[in-house]
């Protein structure tokens, strides 16, 4: 079965300093995706940013970026610049290629950011 | 834009008791998901649906039963409520290929007493 470890259960940064929030994996399967995904304080689940594994190029979406390191398992964020909207329980989750979207997910990390 | 709507958004049981949590979707989606939160958790997957009239069971089932009848509805039963099921759940949808991004509804709060 594939397991999902986020082992930073929370994290702060300053406003406007930069962020990495860590996540490993396991899984045998050689096709899958990678998510990462904030939750606020709504409970709204938002995804942040999304890596398909066949790709080598690490995914940005503007101020997020992702360290993708297939053999090693490990898929990390970064956020630039944070900004205090930022603050929220961050999950990362793995779901596999061609299967039907089954999520699995890390138990989260929650980030402060300091003003 | 309705997307992915929970019903109800708030209840609070008896052990022993029963309710449905009702999960509908109007973007013509395939796939259908429930998951429950519990503290210091992230999201588990309990049932999900790959189309109209076929379900599944996910990691944490026992307990709910599910049913699909129409494409756009996916209903999440608890047949005898336990304090064990306290807990946050989030139905979302998707459609195929794989990758598609996953739509989240906004959350039932659930209190078994």
């Amino acid at each position: 079965a594939q397991t999902v470890t986020q082992s930073q259960p929370e994290m702060s940064v300053q406003e406007a300093e930069t962020v990495t929030l860590s996540c490993t994996y396991d899984t045998s399967e050689s096709d899958y995706y990678l998510f990462w995904y904030k939750q606020p304080p709504s409970r709204q689940m938002i995804l942040v940013i999304r890596q398909e594994a066949y790709k080598q190029q690490n995914a940005t979406e503007n101020r997020f970026s992702v360290n993708f390191q297939k053999a090693a398992k490990s898929f990390s964020l970064k956020i630039s610049d944070s900004q205090l909207g930022d603050a929220a329980m961050y999950f990362c989750a793995y779901s596999l290629w061609g299967g039907s979207e089954k999520l699995v997910f890390g138990k989260g990390t929650k980030l402060t950011v300091n003003p | 834009n309705a997307g992915v709507t929970q019903t109800p958004k708030f209840r609070v049981l008896k052990t022993g008791q029963s309710m449905t949590l009702l999960c509908a979707q109007d973007m013509n989606h395939e796939y259908m998901y429930w998951y429950r939160q519990d503290p210091g958790m992230g999201l588990r997957l309990i049932h999900y649906s790959v189309g109209e009239g076929t379900t599944a069971k996910g990691e944490v089932p026992d307990g709910y039963n599910v049913s699909r009848l129409k494409k756009q509805n996916f209903l999440l039963g608890l047949e005898s409520a336990a304090p064990s099921q306290t807990s946050v759940y989030f139905c979302a949808s998707s459609s195929p290929p794989s990758g598609n991004t996953i739509y989240f509804g906004e959350g039932s709060w659930l209190t078994v007493v």
